[in-house]
C-alpha cells in the first residue's frame, strides 16, 4: 500500500517564530499533495493543493504569506507557518495523490502544532 | 461545487450490534466518493470508494457503502461491530469531471462502541 509519512508529529514553538512540517510519500512519486487543517472535534478543511514544480493553488481565505507550501521534488511537499501565532494551533494534514491508476488520495499521520 | 453531509455527529452503538452512518451529497456533475476513518490524533484511513460500476461497495474491516444516484446518498454499514471500530468517520465527495482531485468533506460522524 502507499505509505505518506509526517514530520514531526507534534511540534510546539513560540509565538512569532516559524515551523516547517514535512510530508513525504514513502513508495510512490506524488505529483500532487494537499494540506489540510482540522479542528478539534471538526471536519478536515482543505487549505491548499501543492504541484510539484509549480506553485501552490490556496483555498480561499487561506493566506499564502503565511502557510508556505514548496514541493520541491516527487515525493516531498512541506509547509511552512511563518510568524505562528497561537490560532494557528491546529492538526495539520497532509495526503498525497498517486499519479495515474484509481483516484485515491493517501493520507499522512498528522502533525500536531501548538503555539505558545 | 460538491458538498457532503453527514445526519449524524454522534453514534452510540452496542458491541456486535449493526451500525448505520449516513452521507449525503450535493453535486451538478458526476461524483466519486469515499468513506475515511481517523482514530485519535492520526490521520485518515480509506475504508471504501466509489468511482463506477456496481452501487454496493465493500471496504476493509467489514463496512460496505451503497451509492444511491436518485437519493444522493451514500450510507455506510456494518452489521457487526467491535469495540476497535470506536473512531471518527468521514463521508467525502469529489467531482469525476474535474481534474483537481479535491475532497469535500463532511462533518464527521462520532462512533462509540461499547461492550
Amino acid at each position: 500500500g502507499a505509505v505518506v509519512s509526517q514530520h514531526p508529529s507534534r511540534v510546539i514553538c513560540k509565538s512569532g517564530t516559524s515551523v516547517k512540517i514535512e510530508c513525504r510519500s514513502l513508495d510512490f512519486q506524488a505529483t500532487t499533495m494537499f494540506w489540510y487543517r482540522q479542528f478539534p472535534k471538526q471536519s478536515l478543511m482543505l487549505m491548499a493543493t501543492s504541484n510539484e514544480g509549480s506553485k501552490a493553488t490556496y483555498e480561499q481565505g487561506v493566506e499564502k504569506d503565511k502557510f508556505l507550501i514548496n514541493h520541491a521534488s516527487l515525493t516531498l511537499s512541506t509547509l511552512t507557518v511563518t510568524s505562528a501565532h497561537p490560532e494557528d494551533s491546529s492538526f495539520y494534514i497532509c495526503s498525497a495523490k498517486r499519479p495515474g491508476g484509481p483516484y485515491e488520495q493517501y493520507f499522512g499521520p498528522g502533525t500536531r502544532l501548538t503555539v505558545t | 461545487a460538491q458538498s457532503v453531509t453527514q445526519l449524524d455527529s454522534q453514534v452510540p452503538v452496542f458491541e456486535e450490534a449493526p451500525v448505520e452512518l449516513r452521507c449525503n451529497y450535493s453535486s451538478s456533475v458526476s461524483v466519486y466518493l469515499f468513506w475515511y476513518v481517523q482514530y485519535p490524533n492520526q490521520g485518515l484511513q480509506l475504508l471504501l470508494k466509489y468511482l463506477s460500476g456496481s452501487t454496493l461497495v465493500k471496504g476493509i474491516n467489514g463496512f460496505e457503502a451503497e451509492f444511491n444516484k436518485s437519493q444522493t446518498s451514500f450510507h455506510l454499514r456494518k452489521p457487526s461491530v467491535h469495540i476497535s471500530d470506536t473512531a471518527e468517520y468521514f463521508c467525502a465527495v469529489t467531482s469525476a469531471r474535474s481534474n483537481d482531485y479535491k475532497l469535500s468533506f463532511g462533518a464527521g460522524t462520532t462512533v462509540t462502541v461499547r461492550a
